[in-house]
This record gives C-alpha cells, sequence and structure tokens, in this order.
C-alpha cells in the first residue's frame, strides 16, 4: 500500500527555468509534510517542509504548495541551477506518532545548462 | 555540529552470511531510526528508539533483521542470515524528540549487496 506517491522517475529542465514536482498522497491523517534532497552515496538532507494549516511555505528558491483537499504537494524551485540535480524525496507525517516518515519513491531532477 | 555517523560505508556478503551496521546519532538526539532504502524506492522505516526503548519494529522482518542502542546513544543492525532481497542502503537517522520538524537528520548511510 503505497501511501506516498511520487509517479514522475524523472524530470529534466533548462537552468533559469522553474521545477515543479508532484507528490500525491492517500492517508488523511498526515499533518506534516517534508522535502527531502539525496545526491548519490549521501543521506537525504531535508530541504523545506509545511505543517497541514498551511498551504504554501517558501524558503528562498523553494516554495512548497499544500491542496489538501485534492491530496497533493508540490515543490517548485525558481530558478533552477545546475547544482539542484539531484533526486527529490517528498515524505509524509504523522506529528504525534513518533516522527515515521512515510517516502514517495523519489524524482530525479536534472538541470541542464 | 557533527552529523549522524554510519559504518562500514559499503559492504558486499555472500547470501546466508550476516552482517552488521553501526551507528553513532547526533549527541543530545534521544529518537534514533533506520531505514531500508532500496534501489528506485524511497526509505521505508524499519525500527525507530527512544532512547534504548523500541518504539516501533512492525516492519523489521524479526526472522533475520535484530537492532539494538544500548546505553540510548549508539546502535547496531544486523542480518542473520542475509537474502538477496536484502541488497540496499540502510539510513540511520536521530532527532530530538521523535518529531520529523526538529532536528532530523540522516546518516550517509551503508550500501549493502548481498551476492
Amino acid at each position: 500500500d503505497q501511501q506516498v506517491k511520487q509517479n514522475s522517475p524523472s524530470l529534466s529542465v533548462q537552468e533559469g527555468r522553474i521545477s515543479i514536482l508532484n507528490c500525491d498522497y492517500t492517508n488523511s491523517m498526515f499533518d506534516y509534510f517534508l522535502w527531502y534532497k539525496k545526491y548519490p552515496a549521501e543521506g537525504p538532507t531535508f530541504l523545506i517542509s509545511i505543517s497541514s494549516i498551511k498551504d504554501k511555505n517558501e524558503d528562498g528558491r523553494f516554495t512548497v504548495f499544500l491542496n489538501k483537499s485534492a491530496k497533493h504537494l508540490s515543490l517548485h524551485i525558481v530558478p533552477s541551477q545546475p547544482g539542484d540535480s539531484a533526486v527529490y524525496f517528498c515524505a509524509a507525517s504523522v506529528l504525534n506518532q513518533g516522527g515515521k516518515l512515510i517516502f514517495g519513491q523519489g524524482t530525479e531532477l536534472s538541470v541542464k545548462p | 555540529e557533527a552529523g549522524v555517523a554510519q559504518s562500514p560505508r559499503y559492504k558486499i556478503i555472500e547470501k546466508r552470511q550476516s552482517v552488521a551496521f553501526w551507528c553513532n546519532p547526533i549527541s543530545g538526539h534521544a529518537t534514533l531510526y533506520w531505514y531500508q532504502q532500496i534501489l528506485g524506492q524511497g526509505p521505508k522505516l524499519l525500527i525507530q528508539f527512544q532512547n534504548n526503548g523500541v518504539v516501533d519494529d512492525s516492519q523489521l522482518p524479526k526472522d533475520r533483521f535484530s537492532a539494538e542502542r544500548l546505553k540510548g546513544v549508539d546502535s547496531t543492525l544486523k542480518i542473520q542470515p542475509a537474502k538477496l532481497e536484502d541488497s540496499a542502503v540502510y539510513l540511520c537517522a536521530s532527532s530530538f524528540g521523535g518529531y520529523p520538524n526538529y532536528g532530523y537528520t540522516f546518516g550517509s548511510g551503508t550500501r549493502l549487496t548481498v551476492v
């Protein structure tokens, strides 16, 4: 039972343009969502998060949007840079249940110069 | 601040052999997690410790996997005997108090190949 899904295994974007990564979830109990970035041979590093009481959170070039009714979130990167090339994981959690993260399958972003 | 330390970085073993992974969390982090990431998938939680007690091990294949966290600091994850499908990256993470929005940090992982 895949509770968190990232349906695009890969995405290729031109430098300077917008990258949009999508994530869908099925469990309505999730109340906290995170995006992680992962380079090869490294662990996931935290990028940005959003609580279910919000519909948008912004940090520099990164913005996460949450649509609770559609059970959908997206990560926007503007402008995209070659250093953003990595695998991006969406993760979901229920805050009062110990910090267990449920991850999507990941989307590999390639930003071309 | 030192990050989450894991060793070894890579391990290759034959099926039916045993293997152990070690994790040293960030100092002061009470909660420790072991995740398994199979190629092409996202990480999946195997076991969660709060200090030296197990909070969640519902996804741990207990017939072959075991984990301990002595003295509430370092942790080891063991597989015995290993199967081909255990080939994966094993990630350790730690956090202050079991909340994803409070210092949750991953180590670099141990890549296990079972042949």
